[in-house]
């Protein structure tokens, strides 16, 4: 089963625009996480942002968190052709980490 | 820095047939896990350890094995390969639990016929 959800399945974008994504869940978590994949490549970890917190950034990344909607979302901004990936939410669920399908994101030169 | 090694990175087995895929990681960590990922599934937890000697099943264990010696290592063995075990392997690794980033290896893609 899957805790977590995106939405929406897959982006297009044109270089230099925002992507956002949206991730919902179930269960309450400890923490939910985002990652990147490249295709071919393993998953890479962008950020973790904790049950507590409601907003953190790096680099070009913003990550909300809303506990009362069991949602979360990840912006890029400024995307780049580099950015052209699937990404995955993954909350915890007793003792594992539940990841939804993916967002695929494409960025057009 | 190797971070997490998985090899073989390609396999093509025939139904019946058992093999080992084989996750190192050079970074200390006491949790590692083994994931497959399936089209439009996300990721599905297999089996886990939280630390040498130690291993507990995840969401789909069946029809696959595991152990951990030592803290570097956690191969995963297939007894007896399956159509429906035709998937993308990713092993990874955290310091000391899925409360923290996992780091992810590259995968093994096995095809069964």
């Amino acid at each position: 089963s899957q805790q977590g959800e995106e939405d929406p399945q897959a982006l297009s974008i044109q270089e230099g625009e925002n992507a956002t994504m949206n991730c919902s869940y179930k269960t309450s978590i400890n923490n939910l996480q985002w990652y990147r994949q490249n295709s071919g490549r393993g998953l890479v970890h962008l950020i973790l942002i904790r049950s507590n917190e409601r907003e953190k950034h790096s680099g070009r990344l913003r990550v909300t968190l809303d506990t009362s909607k069991k949602s979360s979302s990840l912006l890029i901004t400024a995307s780049r052709a580099a950015d052209t990936a699937s990404y995955f939410c993954a909350t915890d669920e007793d003792y594992k980490l539940s990841f939804g399908a993916g967002t695929t994101v494409t960025v057009r030169a | 820095n190797a971070g997490v090694t998985q090899t073989p990175k390609f396999q093509v087995l025939k139904t019946g047939q058992s093999m080992t895929l084989q996750c190192a990681q050079d970074m200390n960590h006491e949790y590692m896990s083994w994931y497959r990922q399936d089209p439009g599934m996300g990721l599905r937890l297999i089996h886990y350890s939280v630390g040498a000697g130690i291993t507990d099943q995840g969401e789909v264990p069946n029809g696959y094995n595991v152990s951990r010696s030592t803290t570097e290592d956690f191969p995963l063995r297939l007894l007896s390969a399956a159509p429906s075990q035709t998937s993308v392997y990713f092993c990874a690794s955290s310091q000391t639990g899925l409360h923290q980033p996992q780091h992810f290896g590259d995968g093994t893609r096995l095809s069964i016929l």
